[in-house]
């Protein structure tokens, strides 16, 4: 059964320091998200994109956040100078019709 | 603001047993309501998907009901097994099409033998 795949599984950076956390949607999904989850609380939308740009964004997606999909299947998330309340389980799901498929997620550590 | 509140935050119950997991939600406008299954580290799986125009949804031994004039929802989990336990997410949309979910706090299940 087809899964979204997300890489790496865990990340640890410096605070100040660029990530980009990739994802691999299900080939014939067409709108893509982003989640963080912080440890011990709820999953919280960050971003959703659908025809190569992006629908909508959470006030969490604020300008140090960027997505693109750079080659027609990878999906990224850019933390462009991370702070240590960026450490959370990042979740990048795809959507065919009413449902979401989640990838297993990315542990990111600010350190 | 679009709320999920769930109750209880946290269920103990013996293997074999059944149990119920609440949901209130404030969210307007109501396109779907979601219940997903979290293992620990890992990503929500969908369990049930509801209309505001549908009642009960069935998934195996998952059953969820919704009243969407009192904005509640309930998931009914029949004979319980070990590998229930997880963390059980009601999930609220608002949106039609692209759609933006709101997730609740979480209810978590252990079950023991």
């Amino acid at each position: 059964e087809p899964e979204v795949t997300q890489t790496p599984s865990h990340q640890v950076t410096q605070m100040g320091q660029e990530v980009i956390l990739r994802c691999v949607p299900i080939s014939n999904h067409l709108y893509f998200y982003w989640y963080r989850q912080i440890l011990g609380q709820k999953v919280e939308f960050l971003v959703s994109f659908y025809n190569n740009e992006i629908s909508e964004k959470s006030e969490i997606f604020d300008d140090q956040f960027s997505v693109e999909r750079p080659d027609g299947s990878n999906f990224t998330l850019k933390i462009r100078s991370t702070k240590l309340e960026d450490s959370a389980m990042y979740f990048c799901a795809s959507q065919v019709e009413e449902t979401q498929y989640f990838g297993p997620g990315t542990r990111l550590l600010v350190l | 603001k679009n709320q999920v509140e769930q109750s209880p935050q946290s269920l103990i119950i013996l293997e074999g047993k059944n149990c119920t997991l609440q949901c209130n939600y404030t969210v307007s406008p109501f396109s779907n309501l979601r219940w997903y299954k979290q293992d620990t580290g890992r990503g929500p799986v969908s369990l049930t998907i509801m209309t505001f125009s549908e009642n009960t949804k069935s998934n195996g031994r998952y059953t969820a009901t919704l009243d969407a004039d009192t904005k509640q929802s309930s998931l009914h989990i029949t004979a319980s097994q070990l590998s229930d336990s997880a963390s059980y997410i009601c999930v609220v949309s608002f949106n039609f099409g692209n759609e933006k979910l709101t997730f609740g706090t979480g209810t978590r299940l252990t079950i023991i033998p």
